[in-house]
Formats: structure tokens, sequence, C-alpha cells
């Protein structure tokens, strides 16, 4: 009964290629969010979503783009890879936008970049 | 938009012993939040304080809040092995929009 979910767990790839990660949340909740933390654990949200409609891109390289097929699904695709997108991406959700509510994390992503 | 900062950025004890982490930020909040990651593993959610609230208590976790320094612990008694993981905060400011912004973590390490 995994409450939010990704896949894959694991990504190694090449420079310049293209790759999806996708996201998925069985909570019900209406606000979907991508996180990238990079190898010093330094978090920073990308981008938000709720109920399907675009509320946070937080000075992403337009490399990224998120997808939102509807409010359980948040996938995160990503252009032409570069070594410094090499990071570990944490999707997320909470019932509601707003400061009030838990936010639920994924397992991660482990994305490198060769 | 504003930023959480924990302190130390690493702590390393014995079992048993108390251990306590600090989060600053920079601008007024309506609330702050504690998350803990075990290694390999999302955030899980421990505990929300709010902007009119000093002190809450959760099982072996206790919370304070100064709002007029800025700043929140953690404080884990009676830690265990087990408590091994980074812990961040995050805040929600007030009255703007949420963008949750985290630190960098505290790394404990609790050796049995």
């Amino acid at each position: 009964d995994t409450a939010v979910s990704q896949t894959p767990k694991y990504l190694v790839t090449q420079m310049g290629n293209d790759k999806s990660i996708k996201c998925e949340q069985n909570l019900g909740h209406d606000t979907m969010y991508w996180y990238k933390q990079d190898s010093k654990k330094f978090l920073k949200i990308m981008f938000s979503y709720n109920n399907k409609e675009l509320i946070i891109n937080e000075t992403v390289p337009n490399r990224f783009s998120p997808k939102s097929p509807d409010k359980a699904h948040l996938n995160l695709h990503i252009n032409s890879l570069e070594l410094g997108d090499s990071a570990v991406y944490f999707c997320a959700s909470s019932p509601r936008r707003g400061g009030t509510d838990t936010q639920y994390f994924g397992p991660g992503t482990r994305l490198t970049v060769l | 938009s504003q930023q959480g900062e924990e302190d130390p950025q690493a702590l390393s004890i014995q079992e048993g012993e108390n251990a306590t982490m600090n989060c600053s930020y920079k601008t007024s909040i309506n609330n702050l939040q504690w998350y803990r990651q075990n290694s390999g593993r999302g955030l899980v959610h421990l505990i929300l304080i709010r902007s009119n609230e000093r002190e809450k208590h959760s099982g072996r976790l206790r919370v304070t809040l100064d709002t007029s320094k800025k700043s929140s612990s953690l404080l884990i008694t009676a830690s265990r092995a087990a408590d091994t993981a980074s812990y961040f905060c995050a805040t929600a400011i007030s009255g703007g929009s949420y963008i949750p912004t985290f630190g960098r973590g505290t790394s404990l390490i609790v050796h049995p």
C-alpha cells in the first residue's frame, strides 16, 4: 500500500539523453511536488502542481518539464541530460496547497548522468 | 524565498544520550515542520509547530519555537541507534504563497 511511489528507483544514463521519472500517489491529495536533492543533501523544490495545475516553478531549466495527466500523477521529463543533473529526485504530495499540510515523500529516484 | 538552516551539520552521540538540533530562518512564518530522512529513503514528517505555539511534544521528540529569535530546536531524548538519520526543518512563510523550503539537514549518528 505504497502512498507515494516513484519509478525508476535508479537511473543511469549518458549525457545528452532524454529520460522520464514517474510519480503516483494513492492518498487522494490535491497537490504534488518535485524536489531535487544534491550530493550535499540540500533539498530544493522544483515544481508543484495543484489539481493538475502548475503552481510553483522554481527557476528550473526548461529542459525539465513536469506533466500531470491527473491529480494522482506527476511525471518529470528531462531533456538533454547534463552531468549536473545527477542527484536524487523526490516526489511528494500533500492534501492541499498551502503551508499547513504535511508532505508525504516518495522513496526517491537516484539519477546518475555519465 | 526564505530558507531554513539546520545546525549542526553533523552530530554523533552514544545511545541513550539526548540529541539537539537547531533550525534558523529569516522571515516570519506560519509554521515550521521537522522531517527525518533515513539513508536512501524519502523524508518522513515528524512534527509541525505553528507560529503561535512555543513547544510541542511527540513521544521522545520535543520541538520548541522562538519566533523572536527566528529559530526552532528539535530534541530527541534517550536516543536509539534507529534514530540515525538526517533531520530537516521546513518553513511556510506568513502571508505568502507556500514554497516549501528545506535546509541541508543535520546528520545524526547514534552509536549503539
